[in-house]
């Protein structure tokens, strides 16, 4: 198992600019969601998705999209990059929304610099 | 809202034992978890308590908490310059909740 990856690892864009952040599990986890990470913030929550074709905000969602057309990809949209969008973002799976989160997974992360 | 608090940096020398604490402030969370992020890295589950327990060890990692005061610690014995790291307390009721990380510098 490749367990959770994303893609790309790094990615600089300019104001305005759109993108997709990539990320996929091959354990047929239900459960997958996104979080930003931003220094003496720890990690926030943006979007999730309990499974195919249901996604729900988290504590921090506006600027961003999701979908869940399948049960291994939840890529996250960024559809205008803004400035305050500089951050690391990670994905992370588990088995099923109710399971205890230490069978949480997480991504290497996504470095986004929005210049 | 509610928030996870922990300080932000912490510094020991080799071989002493490190103690990285967190409050929070859902009395309703089930499990409350320490993870541990290496430079450039995501993160890495290090341990976790149920929120009936008092005390949990694990090798060189003891988890303390209080739950009356809603305080949780971890205590590293015989920390070593591979545990220098940001330490993450987290709490989970639906959705977990991260502390802002402190990180520890363990000097030679």
């Amino acid at each position: 198992n490749a367990g959770v990856t994303q893609t790309p690892k790094f990615q600089v864009l300019k104001t305005g600019q759109s993108m997709t952040l990539q990320c996929a599990q091959d354990m047929n986890h239900e459960y997958m969601s996104w979080y930003r990470q931003d220094p003496g913030m720890g990690l926030r929550l943006i979007h999730y998705s309990v499974g195919a074709g249901i996604t729900d905000q988290g504590e921090v969602p506006n600027g961003y999209n999701v979908s869940r057309s399948t049960t291994e990809d939840f890529p996250l949209r960024l559809l205008s990059a803004a400035p305050s969008q500089t951050s690391v973002y990670f994905c992370a799976s588990k088995p099923r929304q109710g399971a205890v989160s230490y069978e949480q997974y997480f991504g290497p992360g996504t470095r986004l610099t929005v210049t | 809202g509610e928030d996870v608090e922990q300080s932000l940096f912490l510094s020991v020398r080799e071989g002493d034992s490190s103690v990285i604490n967190c409050t929070y402030t859902d009395s309703s969370s089930t499990y409350l978890y320490w993870y541990k992020q290496e430079p450039g890295a995501g993160l890495q589950l290090l341990t976790y308590i149920f929120s009936n327990m008092d005390m949990k060890q694990d090798q060189r990692l003891t988890v303390l908490l209080n739950k009356k005061d809603k305080h949780l610690s971890l205590r590293i014995a015989d920390t070593q310059t591979g545990d220098s790291a940001i330490y993450f307390c987290a709490e989970n009721n639906n959705d977990m909740r991260f502390g802002a990380g402190t990180r520890l510098t363990v000097k030679p």
